[in-house]
């Protein structure tokens, strides 16, 4: 079946730096989403990816599309305290979808 | 707008206890329904999805099932629980189009 890798698995960053995490399959997908996850709630939605090479922005939160379906990343600029979390990709063929294992984010004050 | 919930929130139970996690979307008609264990520090595994009423597909064959006995209702249980079974438990929606909707969980402790 089709497989995500998320990369980094985690991440320790100053506030104020920009984040960078990414999401590669060797299969294509049609849709990619971004979800960030606080300790013991649900993953919300932050960006959702619905064709190849789009580039969408939310805030301080940028996510694009992979030209070849396959990859997408998520950047986070001048990141704030609040944004600590897991940060789940996931990609959606069809009626089919897979998640990435997450990218726990850590920001020091 | 669209809502899900998910109900407990938290539940303590004994190994060997049956149990029975509800979710219930509201706002919407003949979402996609899913079922999700999350494992501490892991990320998501599909337990079940549903299409529609009594229509259960299950991904990970174990001592879990799930009904769907309403259009917006999706329930998980077991007859007798594991202790491997502990996890968070999120419920999640969809529609035809791609967005998926997660509700806010329930955190599973088996003793």
């Amino acid at each position: 079946g089709q497989q995500l890798n998320q990369s980094p698995q985690s991440m320790f960053i100053q506030e104020g730096e920009d984040v960078s995490m990414n999401c590669t399959s060797s299969s294509i997908f049609n849709t990619w989403l971004w979800y960030k996850q606080d300790p013991g709630e649900g993953p919300v939605l932050l960006i959702a990816l619905y064709k190849a090479g789009e580039l969408t922005s939310n805030g301080r939160l940028t996510a694009q599309f992979g030209i070849t379906r396959k990859d997408s990343f998520l950047n986070i600029s001048a990141s704030i305290p609040s944004d600590v979390g897991i940060y789940f990709c996931a990609g959606r063929w069809n009626n089919d979808m897979r998640f990435g294992a997450g990218t726990r984010l850590t920001v020091k004050p | 707008s669209q809502t899900i919930h998910q109900w407990p929130a938290t539940l303590v139970q004994p190994v060997g206890s049956p149990l029975s996690l509800e979710c219930t979307v509201e706002g919407t008609s003949n979402p996609n329904l899913y079922w999700y264990r999350q494992a501490a520090g892991r990320g998501l595994q599909l337990l079940f999805y549903s299409v529609g009423i009594g229509q259960i597909s299950s991904e990970v064959p174990q001592n879990l099932s799930a009904s769907r006995p309403q259009d917006r209702q999706f329930i998980l249980s077991s007859k007798k629980l594991l202790l491997s079974d502990s996890g968070f438990y999120l419920c999640a929606w969809r529609m035809d189009t791609d967005t998926q909707y997660f509700g806010p969980g329930t955190r599973l402790t088996v003793l």
